[in-house]
């Protein structure tokens, strides 16, 4: 099935540890999202990739990096220079067909990270 | 930036009741699209709606681009429709950045 699948579903971190958060997507879809969502929070933006190869922060990078190498893959990590890492995370993609898409965003099912 | 506000913050319904909400952003978009986050944080697209209106089965959405506002209409609720509806935004810039409100968190009792 088509999709977007992030992993692992829960993960823990430690005091100056960094993090990867996995996500991949068999949508073909070129752009590709990470969002950050608070307890009773709408979603913030924290990095987001329109091409492989290429991406740009959003709203709240710092703390946060990624890598886009395949087009089907989009990493986030959580570096030990963010503070206040406890979240839920969600990973979303989009297709581009070039000229004027739709922006229609797809998500996976997220990932709980919290601190130890 | 383009700012989205949400209304009402919470409801409660009984099952069976009707309820409309709402979204009123502040500049123009070229994008608006409704999401329903489940209770276990899964997010599914309702609808993309920059303008006029569409249905899918109960639910239907409205937006008024001239006047800055969307309405998410859901009719004869069921608990299963409980959970979080996000209005987002994309402004006419086209950065493909979508702005989220802060939802409206729906409780439907049997």
């Amino acid at each position: 099935d088509g999709g977007i699948t992030q992993s692992p579903k829960y993960l823990f971190r430690k005091e100056g540890q960094n993090v990867t958060l996995s996500c991949e997507q068999n949508l073909n879809h070129d752009a590709m999202y990470w969002y950050r969502q608070d307890p009773g929070q709408g979603l913030r933006l924290i990095y987001y990739s329109q091409i492989v190869n290429d991406f740009q922060k959003g709203d709240i990078a710092e703390g946060y990096s990624v890598s886009r190498e395949k087009k089907e893959s989009f990493p986030l990590t959580v570096t030990s220079a963010q503070k206040n890492p406890t979240a839920f995370y969600l990973c979303a993609s989009s297709p581009r067909t070039g000229g004027v898409a739709k922006n229609i965003q797809y998500f996976g099912a997220g990932t709980r990270l919290s601190v130890l | 930036g383009i700012q989205v506000e949400q209304s009402p913050p919470d409801l409660i319904l009984q099952e069976g009741a009707n309820s409309t909400l709402r979204c009123n952003f502040s500049d123009s978009v070229n994008n608006l699209q409704w999401f329903h986050q489940n209770p276990w944080g899964q997010l599914i697209n309702l609808f993309y709606i920059p303008s006029g209106t569409k249905q899918n089965g109960r639910l239907s959405a409205t937006t008024v681009a001239t006047e800055r506002y969307s309405l998410l209409y859901i009719s004869s609720s069921q608990t299963t429709d409980s959970g979080v509806y996000f209005c987002a935004v994309e402004g006419a810039g086209n950065n493909r950045k979508l702005i989220w409100g802060l939802g409206t968190s729906l409780a439907v009792n049997p």
